[in-house]
């Protein structure tokens, strides 16, 4: 069965360093996401991409934060100066062109000290 | 995007079946109903999707009432690797929109 896969797993890295966390969606999805979760709180929306352009972003998604499709087949979204407050897991998703089914990838886990 | 509501918790053994309601008193025409399942420090994994009356796959079944305000997830015979947050989402996405994740419903299955 295709998978969102995300990398790395868990990163550690220290307040004011920038960070980009890296997705390979589902090939031949059309639409692409990044949600983040607060240890013990809800999935949280911060963006969607089609069309190499950001469809709608949350009021999270900040000048902090940044994506990208540099390639047919990553999706990366940067955070430029980490805060201890983005110490989160960062989801990324995918969705097809047909249908209303979004896949999840598993996660990264960023810690910020 | 149609706001749900949910059990926060629910308790249930293994070997049961468990039953997970889920209100959308203001669903739009177009909408369809998601549920996923999340477990700890996972992805969100989609479970099952519908429009109207009853859909089933391999792992659940989803029961839809004709007027589409509520929904109920039918998980049969749970186990105990079913402890999970189980989340309805309600909403148009044939174009892309997102996804708007509320609190969902923590189950627990006991020995």
């Amino acid at each position: 069965e295709p998978e969102v896969t995300q990398t790395p797993s868990h990163q550690v890295t220290q307040m004011g360093q920038e960070v980009i966390l890296r997705c390979v969606p589902i090939s031949n999805h059309l639409y692409f996401y990044w949600y983040r979760q607060i240890l013990g709180q809800k999935v949280e929306f911060l963006v969607s991409f089609y069309n190499n352009e950001i469809s709608e972003k949350s009021e999270i998604f900040d000048d902090q934060f940044s994506v990208e499709r540099p390639d047919g087949s990553n999706f990366t979204l940067k955070i430029r100066s980490t805060k201890l407050e983005d110490s989160a897991m960062y989801f990324c998703a995918s969705k097809g062109g047909a249908g209303n089914t979004i896949y999840f990838g598993e996660g990264s886990w960023l810690t910020v000290v | 995007l149609a706001k749900t509501t949910q059990p926060i918790s629910m308790d249930s053994y293994e070997g049961q079946e468990v039953n997970i309601t889920c209100s959308h008193n203001n669903i739009a025409t177009n909408d369809y109903i998601t549920w996923y399942q999340q477990f700890p420090s996972q992805g969100p994994r989609f479970i099952i999707q519908g429009y109207k009356t009853k859909v089933t796959n391999e792992v659940a079944s989803l029961f839809i009432p004709a007027d589409r305000k509520s929904s109920t997830l039918s998980l049969p015979r749970v186990s105990l690797s079913d402890t999970a947050v189980y989340y309805c989402l309600v909403g148009e996405w044939n174009q892309g929109g997102k996804l708007i994740f509320g609190q969902g419903t923590e189950l627990s299955v006991k020995p």
